[in-house]
């Protein structure tokens, strides 16, 4: 079963806007992690925020955690063009060498 | 330029046929890792390695077998080739020894099994 998604299938906003993109999980985890992919590539790490963090900032984006909620959130202000992509949220399980991912937001930034 | 490298970018292989993915890491880490990512489904964690050491395998099929030559290289051998192993498969590395913090992803490879 997953363990990490995402709320959203898929978002649409105009440049300029603000966009969040909300992931819940089900299990502890020792931290959780925000990718994004662009079409043809690799996923690319955007934040990392552990689990005694409530808050992490990485320029126009911020990402939150709520442990109590088993949810965190990745806010995208000021978006752009080339923000466009697919979000995803990975938990990191126990000492596991893995993470658990989401299916993935496709975020669409229109101009 | 890219510091992990996938070959090829695209293959195309028959059913019952094998097939070798390579990748390269030239950012001096320890680990590594296989990754799975089919439509309609999340990134699949397959295989890492630490010091082209197996760590963790997730993988139920043992057509999937990684192969470590060196510290910077982790080839995946897939073998008798099925549809359902089309695919895109990620490779990634990461500079500590387990997988607790950020993973570097190569562009991938995109397989089709006809």
């Amino acid at each position: 079963s997953q363990l990490a998604e995402e709320n959203s299938w898929a978002l649409s906003v105009h440049e300029g806007e603000s966009v969040t993109v909300n992931c819940s999980y089900k299990t502890s985890i020792t931290a959780l992690q925000w990718y994004r992919q662009k079409s043809g590539k690799g996923p690319a790490q955007l934040i990392l925020i552990r689990s005694n963090e409530r808050e992490k900032r990485n320029g126009r984006l911020r990402a939150t955690l709520d442990t109590s909620s088993q949810s965190s959130s990745l806010s995208i202000t000021a978006t752009r063009c080339e923000d466009t992509a697919v979000y995803f949220c990975a938990a990191n399980v126990g000492d596991n060498s893995k993470l658990i991912w989401g299916l993935g937001t496709s975020l669409v930034v229109n101009p | 330029d890219p510091k992990i490298i996938q070959k090829p970018k695209y293959l195309v292989a028959v059913t019952g046929s094998e097939k070798i993915l390579i990748c390269e890491q030239y950012l001096g880490h320890n680990a590594m890792y296989w990754y799975r990512q089919s439509a309609k489904k999340p990134l699949e964690f397959m295989f890492s390695y630490s010091y082209q050491k197996l760590m963790d395998n997730q993988t139920a099929s043992s057509r999937f077998q990684p192969q470590s030559s060196k510290k910077n290289h982790l080839d995946l051998q897939i073998t008798a080739l099925k549809p359902d192993d089309s695919a895109t498969y990620f490779c990634a590395s990461s500079p500590g020894q387990a997988n607790t913090g950020q993973l570097y992803f190569g562009e991938g490879s995109k397989l089709t099994v006809l």
